[in-house]
């Protein structure tokens, strides 16, 4: 199964609220889950990524959160501001060791002033 | 990390005719991809762009209809041809290295139909 499922579809916060975007995946043999974040009108932006042997990985504002077992993933945002109001998209790569990414549906966000 | 040009950044095409999108990456890469995206839609990959080689196409895309040229490790084009209305949509190319499978995308082309 190739797919990578996303939710939810848009989501609204306050500046300040911690938004989190949730990932399914099916394969086991992905191993590469980046997060991308798109602006409109500009191609995708490589915000963060993880693989499984980490449990979660931080940069910044941005975190995300690996569970392997349950095969899900997911992306916070901390101190969210007006300027992280994007799309985000995450992907799932690795089966085959092609490079191949598999993305999600994306959800878009808009955080309130 | 890569950056990412694509030319042109958009069009406006007449039924029937061709259009051939560059994709210019400003150091070598491993791996290059052209993605289509709807607006307000997801991305779907179209092909994988092999250096010196035919590109490997997912399904629903052929050959005929979206040609895909690698002459280098830094250059692709994708040639949308014989277009209709539905062919619109924006054209995503990206790049980047096998070994970390991190991807960088181009700003797209957004591509319209009459």
């Amino acid at each position: 199964q190739q797919q990578v499922k996303q939710s939810p579809q848009s989501l609204i916060v306050q500046k300040g609220g911690i938004p989190i975007i949730n990932c399914a995946y099916e394969n086991t043999a992905f191993d590469y889950f980046p997060w991308y974040q798109q602006f409109p009108g500009k191609g995708p932006a490589l915000l963060i990524a993880i693989r499984p042997d980490v449990s979660e990985k931080k940069e910044g504002r941005f975190t995300i959160s690996f569970n392997k077992s349950a095969k899900q993933f997911s992306l916070h945002i901390m101190d969210s501001q007006p300027g992280d109001s994007a799309t985000y998209f995450c992907a799932a790569a690795g089966s085959g060791n092609t490079g191949k990414l598999i993305f999600g549906q994306g959800t878009t966000l808009q955080v309130k002033p | 990390s890569a950056v990412i040009s694509q030319k042109p950044s958009r069009d406006i095409c007449q039924r029937g005719t061709s259009l051939t999108i560059q994709c210019q990456v400003d150091s070598q890469v491993t791996m290059m991809f052209w993605y289509r995206q709807q607006p307000g839609q997801s991305l779907t990959l179209i092909a994988t762009a092999n250096q010196g080689s035919e590109a490997t196409y997912e399904s629903g895309f052929v050959i005929d209809k979206f040609p895909i040229s690698r002459p280098n490790l830094t250059f692709s084009t994708l040639t949308v041809s014989n277009m209709s209305p539905e062919d619109s949509s924006i054209y995503l190319c990206s790049g980047g290295q096998i070994l970390n499978n991190e991807q960088f995308f181009g700003p797209g082309t957004r591509l319209t139909v009459l």
